[in-house]
């Protein structure tokens, strides 16, 4: 893996279903693993910064792993609401002068 | 706070003119940011400051220049508009390199 890749890139769920979608990236040389969840018309708001191989993170419905190892996370939302429609964007921190942005998931949730 | 503001959030430009995109943070970050969205892309990094009087390039740096001359500024000039720099520019601020960033609103540009 040579950039941030995530998928699927677009997805749409039933309001109450559980969905979860992946980011990889570059094993090596790893410093930090960011997502984002961007909404139309506004900017992106950070929900987790992930560092250790391992970690987990929640934030109320939404929770997010990391392997560093293997170079990918996982970002779950539990009983989708319509206001978690929105973009999800992974980015690798690998050091401030390497950002990389991944393109993002658009979730679409339909009540 | 307000947190990070940009000006304007829409202007049209001719091809060959130069402007200046406003970025300010009430939140004495010393990290700053500025972005470009494309189509298709990912947030790409024009350039990026680590505190005032210190800036330097990113992914895609050529045809913008930028000063950090107060920990709050981080202004992002196009020297000449091409239409290639038509795009959603965002400027981001944060306390340390590894931690969240803050994004602006965003501001539309069009190059005729």
């Amino acid at each position: 893996i040579l950039n941030v890749e995530q998928s699927p890139q677009s997805l749409h769920v039933q309001e109450g279903d559980s969905t979860n979608f992946t980011c990889s990236f570059p094993s090596s040389n790893f410093y930090a693993l960011h997502w984002y969840r961007w909404e139309t018309a506004k900017s992106p708001e950070a929900l987790f910064v992930m560092t250790l191989n391992g970690d987990e993170k929640k934030k109320g419905r939404i929770s997010a792993t990391l392997n560093t190892k293997e170079g990918y996370s996982y970002l779950y939302i539990k009983g989708s609401q319509p206001e978690d429609s929105a973009t999800y964007l992974c980015v690798d921190s690998g050091g401030y002068q390497k950002v990389t942005f991944g393109i993002g998931t658009k979730l679409q949730v339909i009540p | 706070n307000a947190g990070v503001t940009q000006t304007p959030k829409f202007q049209v430009l001719k091809t060959g003119q130069s402007m200046t995109l406003q970025c300010a943070q009430d939140m004495n970050h010393e990290y700053m940011s500025w972005y470009r969205q494309d189509p298709g892309m990912g947030l790409r990094l024009i350039h990026y400051s680590v505190g005032a009087g210190i800036t330097d390039q990113g992914e895609v740096p050529n045809g913008y220049n930028v000063s950090r001359s107060t920990t709050e500024d981080f202004p992002l000039r196009l020297l000449s508009a091409a239409p290639s720099q038509t795009s959603v520019y965002f400027c981001a601020s944060s306390s340390d390199r590894d931690h969240e960033q803050f994004f602006g609103p965003g501001t539309r540009l069009t190059v005729l």
